[in-house]
């Protein structure tokens, strides 16, 4: 399997607070992904990353950032969560552009 | 974008029974992926597959990238196959499309 790591795993938080989930690798793999899947949606990428401190904007990329300061972590945060993101959010990574990407194991966040 | 449809939406096996998926895409692609979300909902890479054929144990998959279609073939199905099965494909960008999935259920 490859290593991916997520925290946290479930998170409760409420409206208008800020969130950080990270995502952690130990496959030394460039390019890193987060998707949010939604039920009806499946799965939607919101931004991704080719390599320390490139970044660039997904699917449904509004109210999300983003940041990359080491190859092994990518952080995604919402700024100010809102109902509507309450989700469960997937990070992925992959070697290359079009190479076979890789799951992590979700963390489910509920914005109350 | 890129399009993809996953067929049957769901399907429902008696153990040891065969099936097939299709997944079906818009335009030519770079990648294409099957999953497997459990029930616990973890995505567990079947086949990485832009084109040809793979078999794994009792399962194999065929893209035929011309006719912009791929199969999943899941032999003497169990009960731990159940789950959702997804396709995903790249084209030309970065990010994984992927089809709104099958819903298997294999019965004891």
């Amino acid at each position: 399997d490859a290593g991916i790591t997520q925290s946290p795993r479930h998170k409760v938080t409420e409206t208008g607070t800020p969130v950080t989930l990270r995502c952690h690798q130990t496959e030394n793999h460039r390019y890193m992904y987060w998707y949010r899947q939604d039920p009806g949606h499946g799965l939607r990428l919101i931004h991704y990353s080719y390599g320390v401190k490139d970044t660039d904007k997904g699917e449904v990329s509004d109210g999300y950032s983003v940041s990359r300061s080491k190859t092994e972590d990518f952080l995604l945060t919402l700024e100010s969560a809102t109902s509507s993101q309450t989700s469960v959010y997937f990070c992925a990574i992959s070697e290359g552009r079009f190479y076979e990407q890789y799951f992590g194991p979700g963390t489910r966040l509920t914005v109350t | 974008g890129i399009q993809v449809e996953q067929s049957p939406p769901d399907l429902i096996l008696q153990e040891g029974a065969n099936s097939t998926l299709r997944c079906n895409f818009s335009d030519s692609v770079n990648n294409l992926q099957w999953f497997h979300q459990n029930p616990w909902g973890q995505l567990i890479n079947l086949f990485y597959i832009p084109s040809g054929t793979k078999q794994n144990g009792r399962l194999s998959a065929t893209t035929v990238a011309t006719e912009r279609y791929s199969l999943l073939y899941i032999s003497s199905s169990q009960t731990t196959d159940s789950g959702v099965y997804f396709c995903a494909v790249t084209d030309s960008g970065s990010r994984l499309t992927f089809g709104e999935g099958t819903q298997l259920t294999v019965n004891p």
